[in-house]
């Protein structure tokens, strides 16, 4: 079974800025995927990153990216020069690469991320 | 563009009423799936779909079935709906193609469902 935690339920950064998000992860599985998705007031989730468990290299997109450190089994989102509108809940979920689970994301239970101006 | 619907974006049921979500994308994914989200619990996996027609239970399937049988079109049903499902419900889809675990879901604008 797979378990994220996020600690931070809630986070204020200012305008422009960088802010880090947390995530921890705990599996048995050899290999699986790591994401983070973005979730304004209006509900819908958007995807923002993907990490490999096998990638050398942490992922990046656009102003996200991904500080994957293995041995400590974190997953941590790094925002760079926050905008107003990266105020939302994000959430970190993994999967694994195989086997009958490998359908089923778990997330964690999400952080409040508000963009002061 | 992945395109995802679902049928209402708010509803309103009673007690004991029986309650079709609909959820319908344009991509000819093999792959759907329902969630729900609770303040302070993340989102749950209650079912998901990898064919028409076949169908397996997430984290919490209780009080809930669904159905699909057309690939476009996948329905999570409230046999008799109670006030604990009261909740938001996000239907999502992903392609199966490339490998599991690699590719990202796609999710629709969520329904929030109050049963009073």
């Amino acid at each position: 079974a797979q378990k994220i935690t996020q600690t931070q339920p809630g986070m204020f950064v200012q305008e422009k800025e960088a802010v880090t998000l947390d995530c921890t992860y705990d599996t048995s599985d050899p290999s699986y995927g790591l994401f983070w998705y973005k979730q304004p007031s209006s509900g819908e989730m958007i995807f923002l990153i993907y990490q490999g468990s096998y990638d050398q290299q942490n992922a990046t997109e656009g102003r996200y990216s991904l500080n994957f450190q293995k041995a400590r089994k974190s997953a941590n989102l790094v925002i760079s020069a926050s905008q107003l509108g990266d105020s939302a809940m994000y959430f970190c979920a993994m999967r694994p690469h195989s086997g009958a689970g490998s359908y089923q994301l778990t997330f964690g239970k999400g952080t409040k991320l508000s963009v002061i101006p | 563009d992945v395109k995802v619907t679902q049928s209402s974006r708010y509803l309103v049921k009673r007690t004991g009423e029986k309650v079709f979500l609909e959820c319908v994308q344009d991509m000819d994914h093999e792959n759907m799936f329902w969630y729900r989200q609770d303040p302070g619990l993340g989102l749950r996996l209650i079912y998901f779909s990898y064919d028409v027609k076949m169908k397996e239970k997430g984290d919490i399937p209780e009080g809930y079935s669904v159905s699909r049988e057309k690939k476009e079109r996948f329905s999570l049903i409230l046999e008799s709906a109670s006030t604990n499902q009261t909740s938001m419900y996000l239907c999502a889809t992903e392609s199966s193609a490339g490998g599991a675990g690699s590719y990202e879901q796609y999710f629709g604008p969520g329904t929030r469902l109050t049963v009073t």
